[in-house]
């Protein structure tokens, strides 16, 4: 089955810097990689995703980038503020229909702190 | 803030009981997917349900076994639990055929 590994596990940056964070993914057949925000005590919520047909997309300060060749793909926050604090998740699909649909593996996540 | 929501917020058990977990999806949405959540950790996938039939399973025991109803609202069983069945249940909904799925806020549950 898919196995997702996400680096790092923490990640620190001063207000107005640049976070990254990497994913790798196994299953080559993987398409949709979906990233989640999940603030302390709340649910899960989709930030951006992206599917294998696309390199990069980018809605504001947020960016994720794919690179199918070497199943790698990442996010980008640029000018963090402390309200994007929290813990961030990434997560792989398998392509296919049917049973496939709703099983997403998530990767271990990473806990992003922005001081002001 | 999504429509889907889980019931109730807080539970505690005690190993060999079982317990049941409420998920309503969001308006329009056919498909409901559990994942467990233990502290610390990526949420993991349990099953899913489509058109009130399970439609896909993770590596779970079959002591977790689900419900979907006609208004596509959905249960979670746990028979037999276990200390380490302590996590957060989370349930998403979403359309089939559709990737995206919305998270409920999920239900904590502490197995003495």
């Amino acid at each position: 089955g898919e196995n997702v590994e996400q680096h790092p596990s923490t990640l620190s940056v001063q207000e107005g810097d640049s976070a990254v964070i990497k994913c790798t993914y196994s299953d080559s057949a993987s398409n949709y990689f979906p990233w989640y925000k999940q603030e302390l005590g709340k649910r899960p919520q989709l930030i951006i995703d992206i599917r294998s047909n696309v390199g990069e997309k980018k809605d504001q300060r947020i960016a994720v980038t794919l690179n199918k060749t070497a199943k790698h793909f990442s996010l980008h926050i640029t000018e963090t503020q402390p309200e994007d604090s929290a813990v961030y998740f990434c997560a792989a699909r398998p392509q296919g229909g049917g049973t496939s649909y709703g099983k997403l593996t998530f990767g271990q996540g990473t806990i992003l702190t922005v001081h002001p | 803030e999504t429509g889907v929501t889980q019931s109730p917020t807080h539970l505690i058990k005690t190993r060999g009981q079982q317990v049941t977990l409420r998920c309503s999806s969001q308006s329009g949405h056919n498909t409901v997917s559990w994942y467990q959540q233990a502290l610390g950790q990526g949420p993991q996938f349990i099953f899913q349900y489509y058109r009130e039939e399970e439609n896909g399973r993770g590596n779970f025991p079959p002591r977790f076994s689900g419900l979907q109803f006609p208004n596509y609202s959905s249960e979670l069983n746990v028979n037999a639990l276990e200390l380490d069945d302590s996590a957060l249940y989370l349930c998403a909904s979403s359309l089939q055929g559709r990737e995206t799925q919305y998270f409920g806020p999920g239900t904590r549950l502490l197995v003495l």
